[in-house]
């Protein structure tokens, strides 16, 4: 089936610092959604992406579409401590369940 | 608009009880979706209803798990024989079709 691979695995950064993560599938996504969880709490949407190529931001946040339709990548500018959580990657099935990737846990050091 | 609910949020059982766990979706949402999530990992797909029908099922839900969404508003997911297994983030999501899904808090289920 539909895997999303992720990384890193895990990034531990300085406030103020840029933080770059990123996606990929082994097969074709039409829609990809970026996510953030915080702890004890569930996926909340941050970015929705719709097409190939689209670059699309939410404040500090920019995530892009990759041409091939298998990547996409979510940038954070200027991290604050509230930045930290897992960012899940994730995409739709057959256009009803969602695929989720395994994470990229973000720390951010005051 | 008071977002996706789910109750409880913590469920703490022994091995070979009954759960059930409660989801109130976004009231204009026709689409309901339970998720499990595992330690270190992103949700996994259990099931999904649109209205009252159940349209999909997971592999992943066996036969000692049940779901339900009688009247196309609420639903409640059940786990019967409870395994250590079980143990995981149960995550309902709502949306309308084909649109993006809003994710509850999850109920935290911890099986001894």
């Amino acid at each position: 089936g539909q895997q999303l691979n992720q990384s890193p695995q895990s990034m531990f950064i300085q406030e103020g610092e840029d933080v770059s993560m990123n996606c990929t599938s082994s097969s074709i996504f039409n829609t990809w959604l970026w996510y953030k969880q915080d702890p004890g709490e569930g996926p909340v949407l941050l970015i929705a992406l719709y097409k190939a190529g689209e670059l699309t931001s939410n404040g500090r946040l920019t995530a892009q579409f990759g041409i091939t339709r298998k990547d996409s990548f979510l940038n954070i500018s200027a991290s604050i401590p509230s930045d930290v959580g897992i960012y899940f990657c994730a995409g739709p099935h057959n256009n009803n369940d969602m695929r989720f990737g395994a994470g990229t846990r973000l720390t951010v050091k005051p | 608009d008071t977002g996706v609910s789910q109750d409880p949020r913590h469920k703490i059982t022994k091995r070979g009880q009954n759960v059930t766990f409660r989801c109130d979706p976004i009231s204009e949402h026709n689409r309901l979706y339970w998720y499990r999530q595992t330690l270190g990992q992103g949700p996994e797909f259990l099931t999904y209803f649109q209205n009252e029908a159940q349209l999909e099922k997971s592999r992943l839900l066996s036969d000692r798990f049940s779901a339900e969404r009688p009247k196309g508003s609420f639903s409640t997911l059940e786990i019967q024989r409870t395994e250590q297994g079980d143990s995981a983030m149960y995550l309902c999501a709502s949306s309308l079709v084909g649109d993006i899904q809003y994710f509850g808090a999850g109920t935290r289920l911890s099986v001894l």
